[in-house]
C-alpha cells in the first residue's frame, strides 16, 4: 500500500491564482481530513469528510473548498490564493471514528503565496 | 473550546539522556490522546495512542502517560539518541462525531552526539 499520497510536494502561487491540492489513499478509509500547519504551530483542521459525497468544515475553512466523489480521493481547492494561505498542507485518513484508530498522514504539500 | 499546549517548545540534549515532553489540554472530555513524531519535510507518524480509560502506553524506549482529570500527558524518552531528533506533537480526540484531532504546537527535540 502506498498509504496517503499528496501532490504536488511544493508550489509557488501568485496572489489571486487558484490551484488544487491532490490527496489519495489506498487503504479504503472512510474518513479523510485536510490540515494546515503554519510555521512553529500545530495542525489546524480545514475540512474533513466521513465518506464519499459528505464533507464538512473544520476550524479554518475560509478560502478553501473540497469535494469527495470517491472514497480514494479528497482534493482541496484554493480559489483565490492569499499570502495568509502560505503553509504546509497535510492530508490524513482513518478507517472510522473508532477511538482505537489512528490517522495516517501524507507527506505534505508546501505552498508559498507571493 | 479545546486547547492543547506543549512545553517546552524546543529542547536540546546530549545523547543518552532521559527526557520528558509535556502536553496539557483544557477539556478533559476526550476519547484519547496521541503522540506523533514529525521529521523535517515529512508527514506525521503516530508513536503512541492512549485511550481515555488508560493511564499509560509503552513502545520501546517511549512511554506516554495520561492524567485526564488534570488535563496532562507526558512523553518519556529513555536513553535518547540522535535519531530521536524531530518535532513531537500531541493531539487529543474530542468526544464528538467527527474524529477530529486537536493538535498542540509541538516540541522540537535535538539530541546531539
Amino acid at each position: 500500500n502506498a498509504g496517503v499520497t499528496q501532490t504536488p510536494k511544493f508550489r509557488i502561487l501568485k496572489i489571486g491564482q487558484s490551484m488544487t491540492l491532490q490527496c489519495a489513499q489506498d487503504m479504503n478509509h472512510n474518513y479523510m481530513y485536510w490540515y494546515r500547519q503554519d510555521p512553529g504551530m500545530g495542525l489546524k483542521l480545514i475540512y474533513y469528510s466521513v465518506g464519499a459525497g459528505i464533507t464538512d468544515k473544520g476550524e479554518v475553512p475560509n478560502g478553501y473548498n473540497v469535494s469527495r466523489s470517491t472514497t480514494e480521493y479528497f482534493p482541496l481547492r484554493l480559489e483565490l490564493a492569499a499570502p495568509s494561505q502560505t503553509s504546509v498542507y497535510f492530508c490524513a485518513s482513518s478507517y472510522s471514528k473508532l477511538t482505537q484508530e489512528t490517522q495516517y498522514f501524507g507527506p505534505g504539500t508546501r505552498l508559498l503565496v507571493l | 473550546k479545546q486547547e492543547v499546549t506543549q512545553i517546552p517548545a524546543a529542547l536540546s540534549v546530549p545523547e543518552g539522556e532521559n527526557l520528558v515532553l509535556n502536553c496539557s489540554f483544557t477539556d478533559s472530555a476526550i476519547y484519547n490522546l496521541q503522540w506523533f513524531r514529525q521529521d523535517p519535510g515529512k508527514g506525521l507518524t503516530s508513536l503512541l495512542l492512549i485511550q481515555s480509560s488508560q493511564r499509560e502506553q509503552t513502545s520501546g524506549r517511549l512511554n506516554a502517560s495520561l492524567d485526564k482529570s488534570s488535563g496532562r500527558s507526558t512523553l518519556y524518552i529513555a536513553a535518547s539518541q540522535p535519531g530521536d531528533s524531530a518535532t513531537y506533537l500531541c493531539a487529543v480526540r474530542g468526544r464528538d462525531n467527527t474524529d477530529k484531532l486537536i493538535f498542540g504546537t509541538g516540541t522540537r527535540l535535538q539530541v546531539f552526539p
